[in-house]
This record gives structure tokens, sequence and C-alpha cells, in this order.
């Protein structure tokens, strides 16, 4: 079962303005990490943000994590047009994350010139 | 270059007939996973190898086949049993036993017809 849900499923902004989408799971955790996937490519790690953490920053993004709701958020900053890609919140499938992580099903953000 | 490659890019099968896909890094990683992704779906986690010469289930492990016989290698065996081969198909690589972000290779697609 899918332990992350991202929302919204898909969101359009222009370029220059910010994004924010929001990833709630189930269970507790250790951390939460936000991946990036272009169309058709493996992912890239973004940021993992600890479960003593509230608030990562890195760049123009900006995570932030309320374990009492289950949820993080994921800011994008000043959006650009290399920005349009899917990102997917991630926890562990068990409390250490070595034997593999749940992902949601993403949000797939374009960004519109 | 450090990473992970994946090969090939594409693939095209019959139906009833194995394949294998192959996954090598250079990240000098521990633990390796493979990934299992449907249009507009997360990845699901098929089987993930903590050290070399062992490997567990992950959660849809019927019909794939893995070995781990060197450091770099982990090699995915799509068998006929697989009921719904066509896919993009991510491995993973991590450092460490837990709480560490994941490194992907850029995919292989496979085609079953």
């Amino acid at each position: 079962s899918q332990q992350g849900e991202e929302d919204p499923q898909a969101l359009s902004i222009q370029e220059g303005e910010n994004a924010t989408m929001n990833c709630s799971y189930k269970t507790s955790i250790n951390n939460l990490q936000w991946y990036r996937q272009n169309s058709g490519r493996g992912l890239v790690h973004l940021i993992l943000i600890r479960s003593n953490e509230r608030e990562k920053h890195s760049g123009r993004l900006r995570v932030t994590l309320d374990t009492s709701k289950k949820s993080s958020s994921l800011l994008i900053t000043a959006s650009r047009a290399a920005d349009t890609a899917s990102y997917f919140c991630a926890t562990a499938r068990t409390g250490g994350g070595a034997d593999g992580l749940t992902f949601g099903k993403g949000t797939h953000l374009i960004i519109q010139p | 270059d450090g990473g992970i490659t994946q090969s090939p890019k594409y693939l095209f099968r019959k139906e009833g007939q194995n394949v294998t896909l192959s996954c090598e890094q250079n990240l000098n990683h521990d633990a390796m996973y493979w990934y299992r992704q449907d249009p507009g779906q997360g990845l699901r986690l098929i089987y993930y190898s903590q050290i070399v010469n062992d490997f567990q289930k992950g959660d849809i492990a019927e019909g794939y086949s893995v070995s781990r016989e060197k450091k770099e290698s982990f090699p995915l065996t799509v068998t006929s049993a697989q009921k719904n081969p066509t896919a993009f198909y991510l491995c993973a690589s991590s450092q460490g036993t837990a709480y560490v972000e994941q490194y992907f290779g850029p995919g292989t697609r496979l085609t079953v017809t």
C-alpha cells in the first residue's frame, strides 16, 4: 500500500510563481524525502527532512513537516520552466529505510513560460 | 563519473519470454533496489538487496527474480509468470543502512506484446 499521497495530482502555474505541493502519510516516520522525476527519466533526490525537523531549505526549495498531522509540503519559489516535472514524497517501508521506500503517486507540475 | 547505469533504455519482448534488465553502480553502495512504475503511478518496490549474496522480496516480487553476486551489479529478471510486465523499471542504490537518500538510474522501459 502507498504510504504517502501527494496533493494536488497536477498543478499548472506561470513561470516566476511559487508552487506548493503537499504529502500526507499514514504511519509514524523517521524521515520523509522528496524526489523529482523528469518525464521518462529516473528520480532525483531533492531533500530529506527528519522527524525532529519542522522546516528545511535547499536553494529555492522549502520543505515543512508536521508529524502531528502526518503531512509535509514542498514549496518551490520563483519557478522556472526547468522545474516542470513530477514530484514524489517517499517514506521508509519500515523504520529504517534500508529495505526500500514507499512513494506516493506524485504531483505533476507544469510551469508555463 | 559516479552513478547508476541501466541498460537497455527500451526493451521489447514477446509474451512468454524471460527478460533480464541490467543495473550497475560504481558508487560503492551496499544497498540496491528495483522499483516498478506504471503510468501516472508512484514507484513500487520489487526486490532489494542490502549486501552481496543476499536479497529480499519487496511489495510486488511475484513473477520477478534477482541476483546479487557482485556489489556493483543487481540484475532483474522479468519472468513469463509476471502477468503485466509492461512498465518502467527503475534501479536505485543507497549507502548505509538507513535514513539516507537513494540514487536512481535512468530506467528501462519494457514493453511486452
